[in-house]
Order: C-alpha cells, then structure tokens, then sequence
C-alpha cells in the first residue's frame, strides 16, 4: 500500500539494550514526525523532520533518544540503553509539507516493550 | 506553549444518543484545530478539521465548530453507532509557539457505544 510504514511493529527488549525503529513515509511527503502514546496517555511529541533537517527536536525525553532522516524518505528512532519507562507505542506521521493547515498520515506504531 | 485539554473518558453511550466531547485549547496567533480518531486496532486518522474561527469542520455525521472567544472545539454527534467506539484525539497546529509545525494533541478520550 501508500501509507505510512513502520517496523517492526512489535518489539520486546531488555532494559540497557539499543533498539532502533524504522518509518517509510509516503512517497513524496517532506515532513515526517515521530510521536509516543503511553498508555493512558495522550500523544507526546518527539521530533519532527522538514526533508532530512529536524527544525524541532524539542521533544526528545533524554539524549538516549536520537533520530535520523535520510534521502528525504526513511527515518530511524533511535533509544540507546533502554529504561522500562521508553514502553510505549511509536507513531509516525508524514505529510506533504508541515501541518499548517494540512493533516498528518500515521503509521500503526511500534510498540516497544522494555523488560 | 500550546496545549490541548479534551474532556476524560471513559465515555459509554447508548446507540442513537447524543454525543459531545469536549475540547479546549491555548495557543497564541491563530492555531488550526484538528479531531482524530483511533478506531481499534488502527492507526490514527484524521475526523476533521476547522482552520480558522467559526469554522465548522465535519465528516461521517461528527462536526465541531471553532469558537477563538471560548478556545473550544467541542465535538459532537447526533447519533451515535456502535462503530463509532475508538479513541478521539483534539489537536492543533500552527499557532505562534515555538514548534508550530507540530500537532500538539490532547489526551484522548475513550469511546464506547453500546448497542
């Protein structure tokens, strides 16, 4: 299909260990955001790319977390020494430019369990 | 910086009831306001939306009218179906914080219709 695609979509790890999740954006699509929903929670803003820049990465919890976009396409979320508190479900969203107006595509999410 | 406050769930309605869910912002400049909806087992999508005020956003029978002199974007349904149990999610974006090209959103509000 054209949407949003994230892998995988189920990840279990134990605490300490690096994970990296992955997000395809729709073809064509400049923006692209990284969000986690927490359960019983609402969404919570992580980072957000314009082509491979991150104009706004102010919502990165710590600097364990760490995110890349490449050719303007494929962006990696990266957590370094995972705590239990990082479970959560990992959204990401494209859209052909920023969400001034326009609308957000999502991914399903990876749902990250820390043991 | 900008914030959304939408109304607790869990909400449980009969089918054919009236639904309103309610939804405040605070945002500087003139933020566009979004609903999102998470039906089960989906990823988010978007409801409607409304870009400036006294705009009316609707879709699928839900509306919700912007008012700048409450910040409210209450949303509302005449009559419910059991399909419409999911998660709804307000949001905005654009307004003059830092940041004004991400979606801030609320917490979500869980709804379940009963038949």
């Amino acid at each position: 299909g054209a949407g949003v695609s994230q892998s995988p979509s189920n990840k279990v790890t134990e605490k300490g260990k690096d994970v990296e999740l992955r997000c395809d954006p729709i073809s064509g699509h400049t923006a692209l955001y990284w969000y986690r929903q927490s359960l019983g929670q609402g969404l919570e803003f992580l980072i957000y790319f314009q082509g491979n820049s991150a104009p706004d990465k102010s919502g990165l919890p710590s600097d364990r977390f760490s995110a890349e976009r490449t050719g303007g396409s494929v962006s990696t979320l990266t957590i370094q020494r995972t705590q239990q508190e990082d479970s959560a479900v990992y959204l990401c969203a494209s859209s052909p430019r920023g969400t001034g107006g326009g609308k957000l595509f999502f991914g399903s999410g990876t749902q990250l369990s820390v043991l | 910086g900008d914030s959304v406050t939408q109304m607790e769930g869990p909400v449980t309605l009969s089918e054919e009831a009236f639904l309103t869910i309610n939804c405040t912002y605070t945002a500087t400049g003139y933020p566009s306001l979004f609903w999102y909806v998470q039906y089960p087992g989906e990823g988010l999508q978007l409801l409607l939306k409304a870009t400036k005020a006294d705009d009316k956003g609707s879709n699928k029978g839900f509306e919700a009218t912007y008012r700048k002199e409450t910040t409210s974007f209450h949303l509302e349904k005449g009559s419910v179906q059991v399909s419409d149990s999911a998660v709804y999610f307000c949001a905005l974006s654009g307004g003059l914080a830092q940041g004004a090209q991400k979606l801030v959103f609320g917490q979500g509000t869980r709804l379940t219709i009963n038949p």
